[in-house]
């Protein structure tokens, strides 16, 4: 039982550059939500979804796409990498039924 | 709309005595849950502690306490016999009516002495 896992670990890109952040859970959780955390700050959600299929924006999901084909994974895409996003990506999974979320090891990114 | 305060940007605690971490939370739901999760210097999330708005009782779990003041929107953490390995960032988080839409706090880093 692998939990809530993330690659890649670190990234370095350009400005203007795209890429794809995975996430993956192995607990069948239905929840899933991608969160930043800028230095000093707290978690802020990005996007999220409630089941394979179904995806809604957080609090700033400007400049980031998502899409859930399978329950298992949450891919969060950035479409066009500006140093705004410099920052460390979460991936979070919860079930309906259950009070904690399971956080993945964290996806640091720089954008240069 | 949610929001989730902090007030504490940093604190230091003898080893082995107890300390608060203050949350205070906003919030129009009448269902919602509070979490405490620390984050040691290493970065991962680990979740501490869960409070949920209609239960009666404080929440515990080992040296953690929940001091939920319903009336007052406040949800603070307690740590008791502080450890050296306490040493991390805190964050006080909320979950309203809708399940996976969580709100975090600032955070408050907290330093235990020798």
């Amino acid at each position: 039982n692998a939990g809530v896992t993330q690659t890649p670990k670190f990234q370095v890109l350009k400005t203007g550059q795209s890429m794809t952040l995975q996430c993956a859970q192995d607990m069948n959780h239905e929840y899933m939500s991608w969160y930043r955390q800028d230095p000093g700050m707290g978690l802020r959600l990005i996007h999220y979804s409630v089941g394979a299929g179904i995806t809604d924006q957080g609090e700033v999901p400007n400049g980031y796409n998502v899409s859930r084909s399978t329950t298992e994974d949450f891919p969060l895409r950035l479409l066009s990498a500006a140093p705004s996003q410099t920052s460390v990506y979460f991936c979070a999974s919860s079930s309906y039924e259950g009070n904690e979320q399971f956080f993945g090891p964290g996806t640091r990114l720089t954008v240069l | 709309a949610q929001k989730i305060t902090q007030t504490q940007p940093g604190m230091f605690v003898q080893e082995k005595e107890a300390v608060t971490l203050d949350c205070t939370y906003d919030t129009s739901d009448q269902s919602y849950g509070l979490f405490w999760y620390k984050q040691p210097s290493s970065g991962e999330m680990i979740f501490l502690i869960y409070q949920g708005s209609y239960d009666e009782q404080n929440a515990t779990e080992g040296r953690y306490s929940l001091n939920f003041q319903k009336a007052r929107k406040s949800a603070n953490l307690v740590i008791s016999a502080s450890q050296l390995g306490d040493s991390a960032m805190y964050f006080c988080a909320m979950r309203g009516y809708n399940f996976n839409k969580f709100y975090f706090g600032s955070g408050t880093k907290l330093n235990v002495k020798p």
